[in-house]
């Protein structure tokens, strides 16, 4: 079956600390693979992502992600992070033989502490 | 900041009732996807929109309809509504029905049923 797993519930790092939050996926087809942030009260925003080419992808607001083919992982990264990055993340994944729906993960809540 | 608006952003029905949310799409955008978010969880897709035809659904009961009117604004109904239907539902658009096409999410409408 497919899944999207986010293994961290919540996550706490300090500010100007780096992060890393991790997603696994499991999918049959090429996936299609996103991450998004959604902060209290708002929908979700698009950070980054991969369909093909170079693994390690740029987003918005400093983030990167890695697609790993050979752990199934798709992880998103930030080197120092700030405390407006405190939110929830989504991890999502789409595959062409599952239509147009994204299958999300059940998030990563980050707390950034002074 | 997305264009894409959603009505009403806070509504209590009791079960049973039915209840029409709306969603008012990013200009220039011809497909609607909506997704329900429970508590703590991530987002479920629930159908799409193209063109005002349905272009693919999740698991969801028939009690669970939509509509995309020809601005591509669109509803969606839940008939019967039961306690289990208490979540964000949130609507994004998107400039074609592609995995790759970039959605761009409203803030949701919270749904509480009684």
């Amino acid at each position: 079956a497919q899944s999207v797993t986010q293994p961290d519930i919540h996550i706490t790092v300090s500010e100007g600390a780096s992060l890393e939050l991790r997603c696994n996926y499991s999918y049959g087809a090429t996936p299609y693979l996103f991450w998004y942030v959604q902060s209290p009260g708002q929908g979700l925003q698009l950070l980054l992502k991969y369909f093909s080419g170079d693994t390690l992808v740029q987003g918005i607001k400093g983030f990167e992600a890695e697609f790993k083919r050979s752990q199934s992982s798709f992880n998103l990264r930030k080197p120092s992070v700030h405390w407006s990055d405190a939110a929830e993340y989504f991890c999502a994944v789409g595959a062409l033989n599952s239509g147009y729906a994204l299958n999300f993960g059940k998030g990563t809540s980050l707390l950034v502490t002074p | 900041e997305t264009g894409v608006t959603q009505s009403p952003t806070h509504l209590i029905k009791t079960r049973g009732q039915q209840v029409t949310l709306r969603c008012s799409s990013q200009s220039g955008h011809n497909t609607v996807s909506w997704y329900q978010q429970a508590l703590g969880q991530g987002p479920q897709f629930i159908f799409q929109y193209y063109r005002e035809e349905e272009n693919g659904r999740g698991n969801f009961p028939p009690r669970f309809s939509g509509l995309q009117f020809p601005n591509y604004s669109s509803e969606l109904n839940v008939n019967a509504l039961e306690l289990d239907d208490s979540a964000l539902y949130l609507c994004a658009s998107s400039f074609d029905a592609a995995l790759n096409e970039k959605l761009f999410f409203g803030s949701g409408t919270q749904l509480s049923v009684l």
